[in-house]
């Protein structure tokens, strides 16, 4: 148990569903973070949260729309995927040290297993 | 774009046997994460290397950091079913940017 939660663990979806995944982190952090684990990829970074605002949007497809509420609550919005999107959708947290520095550490959730159709 | 390159991608050992798992980039990292993934779950830290040089040991493993930090290495010493796993390596470059390795499937066989 690290801290961040994710539902749902698991998800299939058609090409022309809608859908959202949540994510909440309960370790006080102000930064969170959506990543896609492929079978054949490297684990790839999608979107970072700061206090809420997006602070990257690493080239994704405008048919993954993140919303971040607050600092610990983080959705990932899916509609019209595609079933290459099909992927282990991770979600983690740290706690940004802003001009302090120092190392984050990044703590992740179990992860929601998606496949789409 | 930072590339992380691990070795190898895929690992079965007889319990007992020690190993050793790659970790190789041709960028220089702030620093570098190892972290253990088990099936349905989410990767877990396992250590932090951050100066050139650096080892740093967690029971039967031993982390080294290269001196140009731009590579790695794990080396776990007989290893022990509970050591089955992926393993990922990360990079950092950049505030809260993470650049991952396409992981090593370690299988330790009884």
């Amino acid at each position: 148990e690290t801290g961040v939660t994710q539902t749902p663990r698991h998800l299939v979806m058609g090409m022309t569903n809608k859908k959202s995944l949540k994510c909440e982190q309960h370790l006080g952090h102000n930064a969170m973070y959506w990543y896609k684990q492929s079978a054949k990829k490297p684990l790839e970074l999608m979107f970072v949260y700061n206090f809420k605002e997006q602070t990257e949007n690493n080239s994704v497809p405008s048919r993954f729309s993140p919303e971040c509420p607050n600092s610990s609550h983080l959705f990932l919005h899916l509609h019209t995927l595609q079933p290459e999107d099909s992927a282990l959708y991770l979600c983690a947290s740290s706690q940004d040290k802003g001009s302090a520095g120092g190392e984050e550490t990044q703590y992740f959730g179990p992860g929601t297993r998606l496949l789409v159709l | 774009t930072q590339l992380l390159e691990q070795s190898p991608q895929f690992l079965s050992i007889q319990e007992g046997e020690n190993l050793t798992v790659y970790c190789n980039s041709s960028s220089v990292f702030s620093s570098l994460q190892w972290y253990r993934q088990e099936p349905g779950e989410g990767p877990v830290l396992l250590v932090t290397v951050v100066t050139g040089g650096e080892v740093k040991k967690l029971k039967r493993l031993t982390f080294q950091f290269g001196d140009a930090r731009k590579d790695s290495s794990l080396h776990i010493t007989a290893a022990q079913p509970g050591d089955t796993g992926l393993y990922l390596c990360a990079g950092a470059w950049g505030a809260q940017k993470l650049v991952f390795g396409q992981g090593t499937r370690l299988t330790i066989n009884p």
